[in-house]
């Protein structure tokens, strides 16, 4: 089975623009996670769904930030306007609930640069 | 005070010495303890969960757990310089069943 499927791998964009993530979750998992990781503050969980509803959007810094998932198989994460203090890796996880041991699977992570 | 701390090394030990990283928590009420390794430009991986007090061995990495002191550990013996990487130190709150909080990670370097 494959494992959380995040694209793009890397993502360069002028300050201003758009930027779009997005995110497959292992299938049968109900669970999915959007955290960013930096140097300087490690890593952050910005949102999670349970069964595609938000749960907890309180890490998403801003308004500029925004996620969905429509559908138990997919998932975006949106910066609009993106700033250059939004560079880092943003990964995707997936978990279920269920089963002796807890564990959330990540995605290879989209390495975001702001310019 | 950060919710889950870490020192961020690096922890330099030679090879076939035991590597000891150390995480501290402030939310009492945390159930749930795991350790993540992170190469270098890759995703964390899960490496060990612990869930009540005392050790938990899982070939040669032991994970040990001390509700009172808020503390929990990861020993890694005969250590080896594939086991060069981040280590990241998770907590799982009582009161949101799925969330993690991260540890900022310590980098642990060992030598040939």
């Amino acid at each position: 089975d494959a494992g959380v499927i995040q694209s793009p791998r890397h993502e360069v964009t002028e300050m201003g623009q758009e930027v779009t993530l997005r995110c497959k979750p292992i299938s049968g998992h109900d669970y999915l996670f959007w955290y960013r990781q930096t140097m300087m503050r490690g890593l952050e969980l910005l949102i999670y769904f349970n069964n595609n509803v938000p749960i907890d959007d309180s890490g998403m810094p801003e308004d500029r930030f925004s996620a969905k998932m429509p559908n138990a198989s997919f998932s975006t994460l949106k910066i609009q306007p993106s700033e250059p203090r939004d560079s880092a890796v943003y990964f995707c996880a997936s978990s279920y609930l269920g089963g002796d041991s807890y564990e959330q699977y990540f995605g290879p992570g989209t390495r975001l640069t702001v310019t | 005070q950060k919710e889950v701390e870490q020192n961020s090394g690096p922890l330099s030990v030679p090879e076939g010495a035991i590597a000891s990283l150390n995480c501290t928590y402030s939310d009492r009420v945390s159930q749930s303890f795991f350790w993540y390794r992170q190469y270098s430009g890759k995703s964390p991986e899960l490496i060990m969960s612990i869930y009540s007090n005392g050790d938990k061995e899982d070939g040669r990495f032991t994970a040990q757990l001390n509700k009172a002191s808020q503390y929990v550990s990861l020993l890694i013996r005969d250590s080896q310089p594939s086991d060069s990487a981040t280590y990241l130190c998770a907590v799982k709150r009582g009161e949101s069943f799925q969330k993690l909080v991260f540890g900022t990670g310590t980098r642990l370097l060992v030598s040939p």
